[in-house]
C-alpha cells in the first residue's frame, strides 16, 4: 500500500523559493496510469491544484501558477519535488502531495501535508 | 478552466438526519467527479469517484450522483465522526479543479 511523506522547509522568505519533496514507499514510483501530484491548501480555504508529474517526467501545472512552478521525478530515490520561485504570503498553505489515477482522476492516497509559511 | 461551484458553503444537521450536497460543473464533465471527506488538520480522504461509486471502505450512507454538469453527494443517518468538510473534484481535463467545499456541522 502506497504511502506519500512530505518534508521540507516550514518556513520560506518572502521572492525567495519553496522547495518541497515527496517521498513515496509501499511501492514504486514508476508506474502507469499514475501522476505524481501536488495540492495546497491555504489556512482555512479549499483546495488548489498545483500540478502533477508522471514518472518519465512529463508535468502539468496550473497555468496559475505556472510561471513559478517547477515539478520533478528522481526514480532512483522514489521522490518528486516542487519548487515555487518568488513566493509571497498567499503562498503560505497546508502543501499536499497525492497520487493521482489517470484512470479514474481520483487523488489517494495523500501525504499528510506540511504546512509553509512565507514571513520574513 | 472548469470552475466548480458547491452549494450550500455550509450546512448544519443533526444525528440521523439525511444531507444533500450540490456540486456544479461551469461545462459538462460526463461522470469525471470526485467527492473526498476532509476533517480538521487531515489530508482529504476519497469518497466517491466517477460520480457514483462508492470508494472501499466508506459506509454506505455516502452516495453520489449525477453526471453531465449537476451532480450530489448525499448522506443519510448523519452520524457525529461526519462532521467534515466535503470538495467536489472534477477529473474531466486539466487544470484539474475542486469545488470551494461544503462544512458540515453535526
Amino acid at each position: 500500500q502506497l504511502q506519500l511523506q512530505e518534508s521540507g522547509p516550514g518556513l520560506v522568505k518572502p521572492s525567495e523559493t519553496l522547495s518541497l519533496t515527496c517521498t513515496v514507499s509501499g511501492g514504486s514510483i514508476i508506474r502507469s496510469n499514475c501522476h505524481w501530484a501536488w495540492i495546497r491548501q491555504p489556512p482555512g480555504k479549499g483546495l488548489e491544484w498545483i500540478g502533477n508529474i508522471d514518472y518519465s517526467g512529463s508535468t502539468y501545472y496550473n497555468p496559475s501558477l505556472k510561471s513559478r512552478v517547477t515539478i520533478s521525478v528522481d526514480t532512483s530515490q522514489n521522490q518528486f519535488s516542487l519548487r515555487l520561485s518568488f513566493v509571497t504570503a498567499a503562498d503560505t498553505a497546508v502543501y499536499f502531495c497525492a497520487t493521482y489515477s489517470t484512470s479514474i482522476g481520483w487523488f489517494d492516497p495523500w501525504g499528510q501535508g506540511t504546512l509553509v509559511t512565507v514571513s520574513s | 478552466d472548469i470552475q466548480m461551484t458547491q452549494s450550500p458553503s455550509a450546512v448544519s444537521a443533526s444525528v440521523g438526519d439525511r444531507v444533500t450536497i450540490t456540486c456544479r460543473a461551469s461545462q459538462g464533465i460526463s461522470s469525471f467527479l470526485v467527492w473526498y471527506q476532509q476533517k480538521p488538520g487531515k489530508a482529504p480522504k476519497l469518497l466517491i469517484y466517477t460520480a457514483s461509486s462508492l470508494q472501499s471502505g466508506v459506509p454506505s450512507r455516502f452516495s453520489g450522483s449525477g453526471s453531465g454538469t449537476d451532480f450530489t453527494l448525499s448522506i443519510s443517518n448523519l452520524q457525529p465522526e461526519d462532521l467534515a468538510t466535503y470538495y467536489c473534484q472534477q477529473a474531466k481535463s486539466f487544470p484539474i479543479t475542486f469545488g470551494q467545499g461544503t462544512r458540515l456541522e453535526i
